[in-house]
C-alpha cells in the first residue's frame, strides 16, 4: 500500500496476556519507530530501527516490551504479560531515513491496545 | 533531559490567525518538526525548520529561533478543518530520535 500499515486497529486484551502489534511501513523506508500516546498526553518514543537494527531502544518502558524488525521491512512489538497502564495507541512511522534528517515521518493509524 | 513545552488548548473563529507557541530544551538540536493530529487519526507532518528564520507553506509558516529555543506555527485564514492537535517535535543530539510535545488542542470556531 501507498501508506503504512499497523494491525490490529483494534486490540482488547485481558491482564496478563502476551499481545503482538503488528507495522509495515512504507516501502523502501529504512527507518521505522514506535511510539505510543495515551489520552492527554504527548507521543512517547519507544524503540528506533534502521534497517533491522535498533540502534535505540532506551524507551522502552520495560522488559515487557520487545521489538524486532525482519528483512528491513516488517516490525512487530510485542508486549508480554500486560498491565492495565499499557492501555495506549500504538503508532508506528516510517522515514526515508537516506534524505537526511529532515525526512518527516509517515505514521500509521495505530492500533488501540486495552487491556482490561 | 529533554523537555518540550507548548499550550494545552486554543480556541480561534474562522478566517482568523492565531500562533502556536512551542519552547523547548533538549541535548544538542538537529531540527524541529510540526505536525496535526485530527482526532482518531494519525499525525500528519506540516513543517520542517532546522535554521533560524520564517518558513511559509501556503496558509501555514513555522518559525525557528535556536537561541532562544523557541518556534512557533502561524495558521492565517483559519478553517473549521484546522480544528485538530498541533505536535511540535525536536531531533535532539540522537539521530533518528524525535520528542514530542503534549500536542496544543485548536479549536476554531464558526
Amino acid at each position: 500500500g501507498a501508506g503504512v500499515s499497523q494491525s490490529p486497529s483494534n486490540k482488547v486484551t485481558e491482564k496478563g496476556k502476551d499481545v503482538e502489534l503488528r507495522c509495515d511501513p512504507i516501502s523502501g523506508h529504512t527507518a521505522l519507530y514506535w511510539y505510543r500516546q495515551s489520552l492527554g498526553q504527548g507521543l512517547e518514543f519507544l524503540i528506533y530501527f534502521q534497517g533491522n537494527s535498533a540502534p535505540d531502544k532506551s524507551g522502552l518502558p520495560s522488559d515487557r516490551f520487545s521489538a524486532e524488525r525482519t528483512g528491513g521491512s516488517v516490525s512487530t512489538l510485542t508486549i508480554q504479560r500486560t498491565q492495565q497502564e499499557d492501555s495506549a495507541v500504538y503508532l508506528c512511522a516510517s522515514s526515508s531515513y537516506e534524505q537526511g534528517l529532515n525526512s518527516p515521518l509517515h505514521f500509521g493509524n495505530g492500533t488501540r491496545l486495552t487491556v482490561t | 533531559g529533554q523537555n518540550i513545552d507548548q499550550p494545552t488548548e486554543m480556541t480561534a473563529t474562522e478566517g482568523a490567525i492565531v500562533q502556536i507557541n512551542c519552547t523547548y530544551q533538549t541535548s544538542g538540536f538537529n531540527g524541529l518538526f510540526w505536525y496535526q493530529q485530527h482526532a482518531g487519526e494519525a499525525p500528519t507532518f506540516l513543517s520542517y525548520n532546522v535554521l533560524d528564520g520564517l518558513e511559509e507553506k501556503g496558509r501555514f509558516s513555522s518559525f525557528l529561533s535556536r537561541s532562544k529555543g523557541y518556534s512557533y506555527l502561524l495558521l492565517k485564514e483559519l478553517q473549521m478543518k484546522d480544528s485538530a492537535s498541533y505536535l511540535c517535535a525536536v531531533i535532539g543530539s540522537t539521530l533518528g530520535r524525535l520528542y514530542f510535545g503534549r500536542g496544543t488542542q485548536l479549536t476554531v470556531w464558526p
